[in-house]
């Protein structure tokens, strides 16, 4: 089936640095890719919403400058968290859309970002 | 604002029983209605999907669409201690690449 591989799983940074995390379509391509941001005990929140090619489309309160969006090819988007805060600290999940699997969406594994 | 509503929970049920979740939402447009499981540190796992009105069976799930109700829910027969979990109630509109939008979760735990 579908598979969307995300890395890293886990990622430890000192504030004031920036974080890239990737998310990769396997066996198929993602023309979208949902960036998702998960605090503890809480829902998934839609952080933006990138497509192939284009300037990715981000959900209002969501700093566009701070969370740099790159979907340059149709198997990768790339999320980069700049200047990180420790109230960046969060799950980073990504998801894709795909025909094939059941409901059309696949998800990444996620991210455990930790800003020090 | 497009929203999904879940009751937090937990919601505790004795194995073996039925443990019910339910969701409404407040966009009558849309099409696409899913429930995620998610244990603690892991991302969503789809477990179930539905179109249109009335049942959907699989296996020891079944899920329950009403649109005029604007209302979905999720029922587990025979629960086990290893549906404890998070259920994520999700719903998105008629195109392939339309955002989904999330409610908050309901935990369910299964008391052993």
């Amino acid at each position: 089936g579908a598979v969307v591989s995300q890395h890293p799983s886990r990622v430890i940074c000192k504030s004031g640095t920036s974080v890239k995390i990737e998310c990769r379509s396997l066996d198929f391509q993602a023309t979208t890719m949902f960036w998702y941001r998960q605090f503890p005990k809480q829902s998934l929140m839609l952080m933006a919403t990138s497509n192939e090619g284009s300037k990715a489309t981000y959900e209002q309160g969501v700093e566009k400058d701070k969370f740099l969006i790159n979907h340059a090819s149709l198997t990768l988007s790339t999320l980069t968290v700049t200047s990180a805060h420790p109230e960046d600290s969060s799950f980073y999940i990504c998801s894709a859309s795909h025909r094939a699997t059941l409901g059309g969406y696949t998800f990444g594994s996620g991210t455990r970002l930790t800003v020090v | 604002q497009k929203e999904v509503e879940q009751n937090s929970g937990p919601l505790s049920v004795p194995e073996g029983a039925i443990a019910s979740l339910n969701c409404t939402y407040s966009d009558r447009v849309s099409q696409s209605f899913f429930w995620y499981r998610q244990y603690s540190g892991k991302s969503p796992e789809l477990i179930m999907s539905i179109y249109s009105n009335g049942d959907k069976e699989d296996g020891r799930f079944t899920a329950q669409l009403n649109k005029a109700s604007q209302y979905v829910s999720l029922l587990i027969r025979d629960s086990q201690p290893s549906d404890s979990a998070t259920y994520l109630c999700a719903v998105t509109g008629m195109n392939r690449d339309d955002k989904i939008i999330f409610g908050k979760g309901t935990r369910l735990h299964i008391l052993p």
